[in-house]
């Protein structure tokens, strides 16, 4: 059965610090990794990570595919309270038209 | 680019009521469109995959006569949940992808259904 597995599932943390989220999966015919952040309404598209060890990355948030050990991280520094949301990991496959298997998500909370 | 637009966001209704909600793609082609409910605290859960011109293929668990999906054209796909009830009360989300390999679900921003 396809997993991905979130960590940690909560964290808090003061405007400033750097955090580094983590994403392992195990599914057959990989495709991508998909990263998302959640506010109040619905995901909205962060990365998409294809090949293992080429950095991603958007203003202060990155993030990295290691396929071989079939783990992603996404790491936002400097955070903002805006950065406060879920944050969702989510892999396609080859063979699943399309269809993403999400994780649980990451809820962030940045504090001033 | 890849804007998702998703009508009406909220919804109050009695029970017994059918509710039609709207995902429309704005700036892109959407061969595939996906809807998805998620519960409070929980992440989202697919109920049926759409492809433009077919019928769609619903998840495990999920009642196709109840949740009707309808992909008529490239940039718009309905979910009408018929005889609606309490529990059907939800977030219900849509996205949609382009064909091309190597492209995300864009998410529209969701509705949020109350069956009183």
């Amino acid at each position: 059965e396809d997993k991905v597995v979130q960590s940690p599932l909560s964290l808090v943390v003061h405007e400033g610090d750097t955090v580094t989220l983590n994403c392992s999966y195990e599914v057959t015919n990989f495709r991508s990794l998909l990263w998302y952040k959640q506010e109040k309404k619905a995901p909205t598209f962060l990365f998409m990570l294809t090949s293992s060890g080429i950095e991603k990355k958007s203003g202060r948030l990155s993030s990295i595919l290691d396929k071989k050990e079939l783990f992603s991280i996404l790491n936002i520094t400097a955070t903002q309270t805006g950065d406060s949301a879920i944050y969702l990991c989510a892999v396609e496959k080859e063979t699943s038209g399309s269809r993403l298997t999400f994780g649980e998500g990451t809820q962030l909370t940045v504090n001033p | 680019g890849a804007v998702v637009s998703q009508h009406p966001s909220r919804v109050i209704c009695k029970s017994g009521t059918s509710v039609k909600i709207e995902c429309r793609s704005l700036d892109f082609q959407a061969t595939t469109m996906f809807w998805y409910r998620q519960f409070p605290k929980q992440s989202l859960m697919l109920m049926a995959t759409s492809n433009e011109g077919s019928k769609a293929t619903y998840e495990q668990g999920v009642e196709k006569d109840k949740f009707l999906i309808n992909h008529a054209s490239l940039t718009l796909s309905t979910l009408t949940v018929t005889s609606a009830h309490p529990e059907d009360s939800s977030f219900y989300i849509c996205s949609a992808r382009s064909g091309t390999i190597y492209q995300p679900q864009h998410f529209g921003d969701g509705t949020r259904l109350s069956i009183l």
